[in-house]
């Protein structure tokens, strides 16, 4: 079974540091480009960041850039995600999703099941 | 930036009803388009892709069609398990890859 299981959210001060992890399970990593993709509360999906399968080439949303770092260990079957300068508007349910291809751009299946990050003091 | 715009917000239908919903874009993605059902506490999941591929495992009364900047996500007899929100997103131009709004369909 295809798999992708989220870890690393939490609380979390404004201003603060935090790394969010994605294992893969049941299929090949370094074949598939991977992503993040976050939810507000309550609101739609907003795509964080992109990573090709070799590490290639890597894409932010705007809202993220210069503040947040994906990586990737394929030997690891793992996808990472460094998040600094944490604010409030941070505050979702990331995802990480599989891209439909090596290199970045498609579609995303399957996603994890998220996992929380809340910025508060 | 290409903008996904859904309608309506939110769609009430009777059970083995029809269901419409539709996603136009602000320039053309070609069918570079995708869907994805999300149920409440769940992750997305994809529904269709290429704007008219159902993804494996969904059921035949998922249905897309459009191209270019109208898309339509037909579900033709509607089942209580079906009561979701719906996404679309484009992949034809990017980054930034872009969502959606969502159409929330209600079971009436």
């Amino acid at each position: 079974e295809v798999q992708l299981v989220e870890s690393g959210g939490g609380l979390i001060n404004p201003g603060g540091s935090l790394t969010l992890s994605c294992t893969a399970s049941g299929f090949t990593l370094s074949s598939h480009s991977m992503n993040w993709v976050r939810q507000a509360p309550g609101k739609g999906l907003e795509w964080v960041s992109s990573i090709t399968s070799t590490s290639t080439y890597i894409f932010y949303a705007e809202s993220v850039r210069g503040r947040f770092t994906i990586s990737r260990d394929n030997a690891k079957n793992s996808l990472y995600l460094q998040m600094n300068s944490l604010g409030a508007e941070d505050t979702a349910i990331y995802y990480c999703a599989r891209g439909s291809t090596t290199s970045t751009g498609g579609w995303f299946d399957p996603w994890g099941q998220g996992t929380l990050v809340t910025v508060s003091s | 930036e290409i903008v996904m715009t859904q309608s309506p917000a939110t769609l009430s239908v009777s059970p083995g009803e029809r269901a419409t919903l539709s996603c136009r874009a602000s320039q053309s993605v070609n069918t570079n388009l995708a869907w994805y059902q999300q149920k409440p506490g769940q992750a997305p999941r994809l529904l269709i892709y290429g704007a008219s591929n159902r993804a494996t495992g969904i059921p035949a009364r998922f249905s897309s069609s459009g191209s270019g900047t109208e898309f339509t996500l037909t579900i033709s007899s509607l089942q209580s398990e079906d009561s979701a929100v719906y996404y679309c997103q484009q992949y034809n131009d990017w980054p930034p890859l872009t969502f959606g709004g969502g159409t929330k369909v209600e079971i009436k």
